[in-house]
């Protein structure tokens, strides 16, 4: 069962400060890492994606990878309330075929406080 | 919200019912997925059709029977389910079933089987 771990959190950190999602996976032959955000009761969005190793950068959001210790984090720089969600992995885990198939992780719960 | 609709947005049904749920894109996409996010659980992948043919089941239950009209529509009828398949059940779009390519959400439908 190829499997995708997140800490469930909460996580809960101040506003202003760096917050660092991570999550891990068991498919080593996994090409795409995603990171979704999911407002309650809404439907997840998109925020990041990335394929090789190291970093990649979008405003606040930077991802980072690591194939040979299987694990992908999200850092939020400056974070705001507004960033208080839950943030999904998802791993594609088409046996190293370049099939979209997707396994999410339980999420992590972040809070933005004031 | 994205280009990716779904109806109804909530759903109440008893276990003897018949009922469909229905997602359309409007992103002129050829992958469609169908999702359910259980709480407590992450999200699960059900089915997947690529250019209107069924490419993913993923060990889903008889009672739910999915159909694929044109790249467009998708839906998911349902028949005899169990009170345990109460949860948000979520339809996305990318552009093919590639790992690469992004994943849109729809809204949900929020079903409860009574």
């Amino acid at each position: 069962q190829k499997e995708v771990e997140q800490n469930s959190g909460p996580l809960s950190v101040p506003e202003g400060a760096i917050a660092s999602l991570n999550c891990t996976y068991s498919d080593r032959g996994s090409q795409s890492f995603f990171w979704y955000r999911q407002y309650s009761g809404k439907s997840p969005e998109l925020i990041m994606f990335i394929y090789s190793n190291g970093d990649k950068e979008d405003g606040r959001f930077t991802a980072q990878l690591n194939k040979a210790s299987q694990y992908v984090s999200l850092l939020i720089r400056d974070s705001q309330p507004s960033d208080s969600a839950t943030y999904l992995c998802a791993v594609n885990d088409a046996g190293g075929t370049s099939y979209g198939k997707l396994t999410f992780g339980q999420g992590t719960i972040l809070t933005v406080h004031p | 919200e994205t280009g990716v609709t779904q109806t109804p947005r909530h759903l109440v049904m008893g276990m003897t019912n018949k009922k469909s749920l229905k997602c359309e894109q409007h992103l002129g996409h050829n992958a469609m997925y169908w999702y359910k996010q259980s709480a407590k659980k992450p999200l699960e992948l059900m089915f997947v059709y690529n250019f209107k043919e069924q490419t993913e089941n993923n060990s889903v239950p008889s009672r739910f029977s999915p159909e694929c009209p044109n790249s467009s529509h998708l839906f998911l009828h349902l028949h005899t389910l169990q009170p345990e398949d109460s949860a948000l059940y979520l339809c996305a779009s990318s552009q093919e079933f590639l790992s690469y390519n992004e994943q849109f959400f729809g809204p949900g439908t929020r079903l409860t089987v009574l």
